[in-house]
Protein backbone atom coordinates (compact mmCIF):
# COMPACT_ATOMS: atom_id res chain seq x y z
CA UNK A 1 0.00 0.00 0.00
CA UNK A 2 1.49 3.36 -0.71
CA UNK A 3 2.13 5.73 1.89
CA UNK A 4 1.53 9.68 2.15
CA UNK A 5 2.54 11.27 -0.59
CA UNK A 6 3.07 15.47 -0.50
CA UNK A 7 3.44 17.75 -3.18
CA UNK A 8 5.63 19.63 -3.61
CA UNK A 9 8.61 18.35 -1.88
CA UNK A 10 10.36 21.60 -1.57
CA UNK A 11 9.01 25.37 -2.40
CA UNK A 12 10.77 28.85 -2.47
CA UNK A 13 8.42 31.56 -2.42
CA UNK A 14 8.58 35.74 -0.99
CA UNK A 15 7.34 37.33 1.40
CA UNK A 16 3.33 38.29 0.79
CA UNK A 17 3.18 35.57 -1.82
CA UNK A 18 0.72 32.70 -0.68
CA UNK A 19 1.10 28.89 -1.33
CA UNK A 20 -0.73 25.84 -1.73
CA UNK A 21 0.19 22.57 -0.75
CA UNK A 22 -1.23 19.02 -1.34
CA UNK A 23 -1.60 15.65 0.67
CA UNK A 24 -2.79 12.45 -0.67
CA UNK A 25 -3.63 9.86 2.34
CA UNK A 26 -2.91 6.53 2.24
CA UNK A 27 -6.03 4.71 0.41
CA UNK A 28 -8.55 3.92 2.93
CA UNK A 29 -7.88 6.74 4.87
CA UNK A 30 -10.23 9.34 5.79
CA UNK A 31 -8.44 11.69 8.26
CA UNK A 32 -5.56 14.03 7.00
CA UNK A 33 -3.90 16.18 9.79
CA UNK A 34 -1.57 19.02 9.11
CA UNK A 35 1.23 20.12 11.16
CA UNK A 36 4.21 22.38 11.26
CA UNK A 37 8.24 21.78 12.23
CA UNK A 38 10.65 24.39 13.29
CA UNK A 39 13.40 24.24 14.85
CA UNK A 40 12.42 26.61 17.44
CA UNK A 41 8.72 25.45 17.67
CA UNK A 42 8.99 21.61 17.12
CA UNK A 43 6.21 19.71 15.64
CA UNK A 44 2.95 21.92 16.15
CA UNK A 45 -0.57 20.87 15.12
CA UNK A 46 -2.26 23.26 12.43
CA UNK A 47 -5.59 21.42 12.02
CA UNK A 48 -7.61 17.96 11.08
CA UNK A 49 -10.11 17.22 8.32
CA UNK A 50 -12.59 14.29 7.98
CA UNK A 51 -15.19 13.94 5.88
CA UNK A 52 -14.12 17.12 4.02
CA UNK A 53 -14.83 18.89 7.19
CA UNK A 54 -12.61 20.43 9.96
CA UNK A 55 -12.26 18.63 13.28
CA UNK A 56 -9.66 20.00 14.92
CA UNK A 57 -7.79 23.28 14.69
CA UNK A 58 -4.09 24.44 16.77
CA UNK A 59 -3.56 27.73 17.28
CA UNK A 60 -2.34 29.13 14.34
CA UNK A 61 -3.42 32.41 12.46
CA UNK A 62 -6.35 32.68 10.06
CA UNK A 63 -3.53 33.65 7.32
CA UNK A 64 -3.56 29.39 7.82
CA UNK A 65 -6.05 27.46 5.74
CA UNK A 66 -7.09 23.77 4.79
CA UNK A 67 -9.84 21.84 2.53
CA UNK A 68 -10.50 18.37 2.19
CA UNK A 69 -12.15 16.57 -0.91
CA UNK A 70 -14.75 13.99 -1.43
CA UNK A 71 -11.36 11.72 -2.34
CA UNK A 72 -9.91 12.63 0.90
CA UNK A 73 -6.81 13.91 -0.62
CA UNK A 74 -6.31 17.49 1.36
CA UNK A 75 -4.95 20.96 0.60
CA UNK A 76 -3.43 23.75 2.97
CA UNK A 77 -3.25 27.14 2.22
CA UNK A 78 -0.86 29.80 3.82
CA UNK A 79 -1.35 33.70 2.36
CA UNK A 80 0.41 36.74 3.17
CA UNK A 81 3.40 34.52 3.45
CA UNK A 82 6.17 35.72 6.70
CA UNK A 83 9.42 34.86 7.14
CA UNK A 84 8.61 32.89 10.47
CA UNK A 85 6.45 30.41 7.73
CA UNK A 86 9.45 29.27 6.44
CA UNK A 87 8.83 25.43 8.00
CA UNK A 88 8.62 21.57 7.43
CA UNK A 89 5.04 21.02 6.60
CA UNK A 90 3.98 17.40 7.72
CA UNK A 91 0.81 15.69 6.56
CA UNK A 92 -0.62 12.95 8.57
CA UNK A 93 -3.14 10.14 7.60
CA UNK A 94 -5.11 8.33 9.82
CA UNK A 95 -8.48 5.10 9.46
CA UNK A 96 -10.65 7.55 11.64
CA UNK A 97 -13.38 5.90 13.20
CA UNK A 98 -10.98 2.95 14.84
CA UNK A 99 -9.61 3.90 17.99
CA UNK A 100 -6.57 4.95 18.60
CA UNK A 101 -6.31 6.49 15.37
CA UNK A 102 -2.64 6.03 14.45
CA UNK A 103 -1.20 8.26 12.72
CA UNK A 104 1.12 8.15 9.12
CA UNK A 105 3.27 10.75 8.39
CA UNK A 106 4.06 12.00 4.56
CA UNK A 107 7.78 12.95 3.94
CA UNK A 108 7.03 16.77 4.30
CA UNK A 109 6.81 19.83 1.83
CA UNK A 110 9.63 22.39 2.98
CA UNK A 111 8.77 25.84 2.52
CA UNK A 112 11.43 29.08 2.42
CA UNK A 113 10.19 32.04 2.63
CA UNK A 114 12.55 34.89 1.50
CA UNK B 1 2.24 26.10 27.12
CA UNK B 2 4.77 23.01 26.71
CA UNK B 3 2.40 20.34 27.58
CA UNK B 4 4.85 17.50 26.49
CA UNK B 5 8.26 18.14 27.96
CA UNK B 6 10.82 15.70 26.71
CA UNK B 7 14.47 15.27 27.63
CA UNK B 8 17.15 14.85 27.14
CA UNK B 9 17.99 16.89 23.97
CA UNK B 10 20.48 14.43 22.68
CA UNK B 11 21.79 11.10 23.75
CA UNK B 12 24.71 9.80 22.67
CA UNK B 13 24.59 5.76 23.32
CA UNK B 14 27.51 2.61 22.38
CA UNK B 15 26.31 0.48 20.22
CA UNK B 16 24.92 -2.28 22.08
CA UNK B 17 23.69 -0.38 24.88
CA UNK B 18 20.53 1.05 26.13
CA UNK B 19 18.85 4.51 25.52
CA UNK B 20 16.15 5.91 27.24
CA UNK B 21 14.32 9.04 26.42
CA UNK B 22 12.18 10.16 28.66
CA UNK B 23 8.60 12.39 28.43
CA UNK B 24 6.50 14.24 30.84
CA UNK B 25 2.94 15.50 30.46
CA UNK B 26 0.55 17.70 32.24
CA UNK B 27 -2.69 16.83 30.40
CA UNK B 28 -4.21 14.07 32.34
CA UNK B 29 -6.59 14.19 29.59
CA UNK B 30 -3.93 12.56 27.51
CA UNK B 31 -4.87 8.62 26.85
CA UNK B 32 -2.40 7.79 23.81
CA UNK B 33 1.00 8.47 23.54
CA UNK B 34 3.11 6.98 20.59
CA UNK B 35 6.36 7.52 19.98
CA UNK B 36 7.65 8.25 16.52
CA UNK B 37 11.17 8.56 14.72
CA UNK B 38 12.41 10.75 12.41
CA UNK B 39 15.37 10.69 9.61
CA UNK B 40 16.80 13.66 8.18
CA UNK B 41 14.56 14.58 5.60
CA UNK B 42 11.99 11.97 6.33
CA UNK B 43 9.11 12.28 7.87
CA UNK B 44 8.04 11.16 11.35
CA UNK B 45 7.49 7.11 11.58
CA UNK B 46 5.06 5.70 13.75
CA UNK B 47 7.41 3.21 16.67
CA UNK B 48 4.72 2.05 19.24
CA UNK B 49 2.42 3.32 21.27
CA UNK B 50 0.46 2.74 24.93
CA UNK B 51 -2.89 3.65 26.37
CA UNK B 52 -2.58 4.59 30.02
CA UNK B 53 -4.37 1.38 30.89
CA UNK B 54 -1.33 -0.66 30.89
CA UNK B 55 2.05 -0.21 32.33
CA UNK B 56 4.36 -1.66 29.86
CA UNK B 57 4.49 -2.12 25.77
CA UNK B 58 7.51 -4.15 24.12
CA UNK B 59 7.62 -4.39 20.65
CA UNK B 60 10.67 -5.95 19.71
CA UNK B 61 13.80 -3.79 21.01
CA UNK B 62 11.33 -0.91 21.16
CA UNK B 63 10.02 -0.54 25.06
CA UNK B 64 7.49 2.28 26.57
CA UNK B 65 7.17 2.20 30.37
CA UNK B 66 3.94 4.15 30.97
CA UNK B 67 3.68 6.14 35.32
CA UNK B 68 -0.04 7.17 35.47
CA UNK B 69 0.67 8.67 38.69
CA UNK B 70 3.80 10.71 37.69
CA UNK B 71 2.31 11.95 34.15
CA UNK B 72 5.41 10.09 32.36
CA UNK B 73 6.46 8.25 30.30
CA UNK B 74 10.02 6.71 28.57
CA UNK B 75 11.37 4.71 25.59
CA UNK B 76 13.74 2.31 25.73
CA UNK B 77 15.79 1.12 23.07
CA UNK B 78 17.90 -2.20 23.70
CA UNK B 79 20.95 -3.28 21.78
CA UNK B 80 20.93 0.21 20.28
CA UNK B 81 22.46 0.06 16.76
CA UNK B 82 24.24 2.99 14.33
CA UNK B 83 21.08 2.18 12.36
CA UNK B 84 18.65 3.89 15.33
CA UNK B 85 20.61 6.64 15.10
CA UNK B 86 17.63 9.33 14.33
CA UNK B 87 15.29 11.96 16.08
CA UNK B 88 12.91 10.24 18.26
CA UNK B 89 9.56 12.23 19.09
CA UNK B 90 7.24 11.39 21.97
CA UNK B 91 3.41 12.51 21.77
CA UNK B 92 0.01 12.87 23.54
CA UNK B 93 -3.59 13.17 22.11
CA UNK B 94 -6.89 12.76 24.01
CA UNK B 95 -9.35 10.56 22.83
CA UNK B 96 -6.88 9.02 21.15
CA UNK B 97 -7.67 11.61 18.49
CA UNK B 98 -5.39 13.26 15.75
CA UNK B 99 -4.69 16.33 17.17
CA UNK B 100 -1.17 15.08 18.46
CA UNK B 101 0.64 17.43 20.77
CA UNK B 102 4.48 16.52 20.76
CA UNK B 103 7.61 16.76 22.74
CA UNK B 104 10.18 18.85 21.74
CA UNK B 105 12.82 15.96 20.10
CA UNK B 106 15.74 13.93 21.33
CA UNK B 107 18.35 13.43 19.08
CA UNK B 108 20.42 10.28 19.32
CA UNK B 109 23.56 9.19 17.95
CA UNK B 110 24.40 5.09 18.26
CA UNK B 111 28.51 4.94 18.08
CA UNK B 112 30.19 2.03 17.09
Amino acid sequence: KAGVTQTPRYLIKTRGQQVTLSCSPISGHRSVSWYQQTPGQGLQFLFEYFSETQRNKGNFPGRFSGRQFSNSRSEMNVSTLELGDSALYLCASSLAGQFPYEQYFGPGTRLTVT
Amino acid sequence: QQQVKQSPQSLIVQKGGISIINCAYENTAFDYFPWYQQFPGKGPALLIAIRPDVSEKKEGRFTISFNKSAKQFSLHIMDSQPGDSATYLCAASTGGGNKLTFGTGTQLKVEL
